[in-house]
């Protein structure tokens, strides 16, 4: 599996865009880029995943570039529930073989 | 809610103990994942079974078990308890749907003392 790197933390105004980066420079052409958060110390959350085109659900959109090799998450409007690590994971699909391997992730603080 | 079902939630017991942690899928998903959430060592993937098969491993001691049932519940069995043991376990599984989404239980928070 393909390894992330993200910064340990961001900050982010409440009601402002939060974007998170990821670098996956040795992603392989089958393998997705999955997000997810864990608030506190609850189940970590499905955000949302793309192979190589942005992607857009009802929580957030997914930059991918051209290359393949980073991607942004971008919260739109932010608010202080958003607070969470989250993470960026590269995986073939979970469900054939592959594994989602979660790495330390971004804290995100979200401010008032 | 996931639709994901562990218990117990909270489980405490001392070193040298066997607990069993179990784990109810969402209805239909036929893939069970377990990991293990310590402070020092963020989600470690522990095993993966589909339809009752083993189907990856990763970080999971020789100490610690899994099986899948005919029923698809699946069950984490962790003997020799030591007191790095203590984490929150958590359970996910996923269906056979295009999306390759991940829903993950609540957890199962386990002390050693």
């Amino acid at each position: 599996d393909a390894k992330t790197t993200q910064p340990p933390s961001m900050d982010c105004a409440e009601g402002r865009a939060a974007n998170l980066p990821c670098n996956h420079s040795t992603i392989s052409g089958n393998e997705y880029v999955y997000w997810y958060r864990q608030i506190h110390s609850q189940g970590p959350q499905y955000i949302i995943h793309g192979l190589k085109n942005n992607e857009t659900n009802e929580m957030a959109s997914l930059i991918i570039t051209e290359d393949r090799k980073s991607s942004t998450l971008i919260l739109p409007h932010a608010t202080l529930r958003d607070t969470a690590v989250y993470y960026c994971i590269v995986s073939l699909r979970p469900g054939n073989t592959g594994k989602l391997i979660f790495g330390q992730g971004t804290t995100l603080q979200v401010k008032p | 809610d996931s639709g994901v079902t562990q218990t117990p939630k909270h489980l405490i017991t001392a070193t040298g103990q066997r607990v069993t942690l179990r784990c109810s899928p969402r209805s239909g998903d036929l893939s069970v994942y377990w990991y293990q959430q310590s402070l020092d060592q963020g989600l470690q993937f522990l095993i993966q079974y589909y339809n009752g098969e083993e189907r990856a491993k990763g970080n999971i001691l020789e100490r610690f078990s899994a099986q899948q049932f005919p029923d698809l519940h699946s069950e984490l069995n962790l003997s020799s308890l030591e007191l790095g043991d203590s984490a929150l376990y958590f359970c996910a599984s996923s269906g056979e749907d295009s999306t390759g989404e991940l829903f993950f239980g609540e957890g199962s928070r386990l002390t050693v003392l």
